[in-house]
């Protein structure tokens, strides 16, 4: 079946624009994770989905940073007023459950660049 | 310090050659233990999972866990130019404390025809 879909795949804007980056998680996966990738760096965990509650938003790195996910399925991580620090792979991964050993997969990412 | 180091290399090896990449961690509640590959501008994917102590094997691909030390391994025999790619390790657990994986920071391995 189809994986993980995240669009746009890239995202050029200009400093202080906000932008909505989406991912469609595999269908029947209730768990919905998004990470972000800088230059030369691991991932970072922002914050995940148990359905349509993030029982954990930790690493969200500023009150700019938000995210949503409706119907248990399609989730959008918001940026606004974006900072040319905020420019990363933002990368969404969905799982069946949300315990430690189900595992996890990852769509493409979605490669943000702030002017 | 962070909670997983990894080498960010770059690493790189002639064909045939094994290829041998670790990570350290400090955290001892860490359980599940996973090599993640990730091409060039593309996801990671999932190359092998542990959840105990000691050697798993798929192939050329071997991945040691040793708890006591908190160091993970993964070898790589007969590494071929398809191998060229960026090696994250990532860890999870206990059991129910959500499924957050910590990452190292990726080793980018190069193998040469």
């Amino acid at each position: 079946g189809a994986g993980v879909s995240q669009s746009p795949s890239n995202k050029v804007t200009e400093k202080g624009k906000d932008v909505e980056l989406r991912c469609d998680p595999i269908s029947g996966h209730t768990a919905l994770y998004w990470y972000r990738q800088s230059l030369g760096q691991g991932l970072e965990f922002l914050i995940y989905f148990q359905g349509n509650s993030a029982p954990d938003k930790s690493g969200l790195p500023s009150d700019r940073f938000s995210a949503e996910r409706t119907g248990g399925s399609v989730s959008t991580l918001t940026i606004q007023r974006t900072q040319q620090e905020d420019s990363a792979v933002y990368l969404c991964a969905s799982s069946l459950a949300v315990i430690a050993k189900n595992i996890q997969y990852f769509g493409a990412g979605t490669r943000l660049s702030v002017l | 310090q962070k909670e997983v180091e990894q080498d960010p290399g770059p690493l790189s090896v002639p064909e045939g050659a094994i290829v041998s990449l670790n990570c350290t961690y400090s955290n001892s509640a860490f359980q599940y233990f996973m090599w993640y590959r990730q091409y060039s501008r593309k996801g990671p994917e999932l190359l092998m999972y542990t959840y105990s102590s000691g050697n798993k094997e798929d192939g050329r691909f071997t991945a040691q866990v040793d708890k006591s030390s908190k160091y993970i391994s993964l070898f790589i025999r007969d590494s071929q130019p398809s191998d060229s790619a960026t090696y994250l390790c990532a860890m999870g657990g206990p059991y129910n404390q959500g499924g957050k994986l910590i990452f190292g920071q990726g080793t980018e391995l190069s193998v040469k025809p």
